[in-house]
């Protein structure tokens, strides 16, 4: 389709396993962003990418998230050693540009068991 | 610290009346304003911007109205239909393209 794209859209994993999360954001989309929704509440921001630059990573909650574009297209955010708390709706979202909206994947919802 | 709140969780309205739903920010730094409509199991759907230097926007059946000097913005769908409910989401940005703030989320429900 021509949306944005997450796999998988479900992930198990037991506490202490590493996960990695792909996002293919729609054809041509310079910019490209890691948004992480909780139960009930807004999604946050993680992070975010224009081309290959990692340009804003201060929304990652701590040193265990870490998250990648190296051809400036795909992108993988992995969690190492999940805790029960990273359990949540994990969105991408990709603009055209600066100045125009973000359009968000369906999301891959991630259970820490 | 919530920049961006939706003070209503919940909202019902009839079939062919007019939704309102609020949103009320406290970063001065916001100028451009976006919402997002929330089905089960998918992703937030853009529905309708507004950059600062607007107080209105309007798209067909909604409509988005922002008070730069209340802080506060509110969308507006008229008529309402019962394939509009859904989780409506308030979000802002200090530069439009920049990381999304967003809101709580307004669940809207249209009854036939």
């Amino acid at each position: 389709g021509a949306g944005v794209s997450q796999s998988p859209r479900y992930k198990v994993a037991k506490r202490g396993q590493d996960v990695a999360l792909r996002c293919d954001p729609i054809s041509g989309h310079v910019s490209l962003f890691w948004y992480q929704q909780a139960l009930g509440q807004g999604p946050e921001f993680l992070t975010y990418f224009q081309n290959e630059a990692q340009l804003d990573k201060s929304g990652l909650p701590s040193d265990r998230f870490f998250a990648e574009r190296p051809e400036g297209s795909v992108s993988t955010l992995k969690i190492q050693r999940t805790q029960q708390e990273d359990s949540a709706v994990y969105l991408c979202a990709s603009s055209f540009r600066v100045g125009q909206p973000q359009h968000f994947g369906d999301g891959t919802r991630l259970s820490i068991l | 610290d919530q920049q961006v709140k939706q003070n209503s969780p919940s909202l019902s309205v009839q079939e062919g009346r007019i939704s309102i739903l609020n949103c009320d920010y406290t970063n001065s730094m916001f100028d451009y304003f976006l919402w997002y409509k929330k089905y089960p199991a998918e992703g937030p759907t853009f529905l309708i911007s507004i950059s600062s230097i607007k107080d209105k926007n309007e798209d067909g059946r909604f409509t988005v109205f922002l008070n730069k000097s209340a802080k506060h913005l509110s969308l507006h769908i008229v008529p309402s239909q019962p394939g509009d409910s859904a989780v409506y989401f308030c979000a802002a940005s200090v530069a439009s393209g920049s990381r999304l703030t967003f809101g709580e989320g307004t669940q809207l429900t249209v009854n036939p």
